[in-house]
């Protein structure tokens, strides 16, 4: 079975820009979250998405915004970028959302850097 | 509110020894889950090991296993054996399961490094 994917896996965008990241879960996954990782802050929860809906919201700055498709796939748009959106952002899928079923499989992530 | 502390940001370990990580939470739900990942250097968190606050058992994954002490609130990764390419960083994680606004949280992480 196929795991986490995400695209692209690199990105250099500078201040102002906008950016759109992909994430194609494990099949059959229907949760899809997202996280921000960086050096000084650590790994932060960004948003949930569950059927398409989104469940949960981490605190952050309506810049960051996100959605999920009927397939599962989502995708996390960040607007008017800042230097200190570079991070690096995790998609992690499962199963369902109670006990083993929560396990959080996660894909190799998208470095952005903002310029 | 739910709460994940790792104390130790980094450890060295001789290799073949074993290696405990500490992880405690603080939670005020009867029922939720506990997780461990690693993430090496390349970036990509690994899933390794759950622990339901309702199994009586701790868990085990092959040279993984979670020493899960409810009343004390502690869930702490023990390697057995550690090997060289067990050098990245540890984080513990829980999620409260019937939260409306329950999502996973991770801890700061323990930096493991193994010496030959």
């Amino acid at each position: 079975k196929a795991g986490v994917t995400q695209t692209p896996r690199y990105l250099i965008k500078t201040r102002g820009q906008q950016v759109t990241l992909s994430c194609s879960p494990i099949s059959g996954h229907r949760s899809v979250s997202w996280y921000q990782q960086t050096p000084g802050q650590g790994l932060q929860f960004l948003f949930e998405y569950f059927s398409e809906t989104q469940r949960n919201k981490g605190n952050f700055p309506g810049r960051f915004s996100g959605r999920q498709f009927s397939n599962s796939r989502s995708e996390m748009n960040v607007s008017t970028l800042e230097l200190g959106d570079s991070a690096l952002y995790l998609c992690a899928s499962s199963l369902g959302l109670a006990g083993l079923s929560n396990t959080q499989y996660f894909g190799p992530g998208t470095r952005l850097t903002v310029l | 509110a739910q709460k994940i502390t790792q104390t130790q940001p980094g450890m060295f370990v001789q290799e073949k020894e074993a290696v405990t990580l500490d992880c405690t939470y603080d939670t005020s739900d009867q029922s939720y889950g506990l997780f461990w990942y690693k993430q090496p250097s390349s970036g990509e968190m690994i899933f390794l090991i759950y622990q339901g606050s309702y199994d009586e058992q701790n868990a085990t994954e092959g040279r993984y296993s979670l020493n899960f002490q409810k009343a004390r609130k502690s869930a702490n990764l023990v390697i057995s054996a550690s090997q060289l390419g067990d050098s990245a960083m540890y984080f513990c994680a829980m999620r409260e399961m019937y939260s409306s606004a329950s999502k996973i949280i991770f801890g700061s992480g323990t930096r493991l490094s193994i010496r030959p």
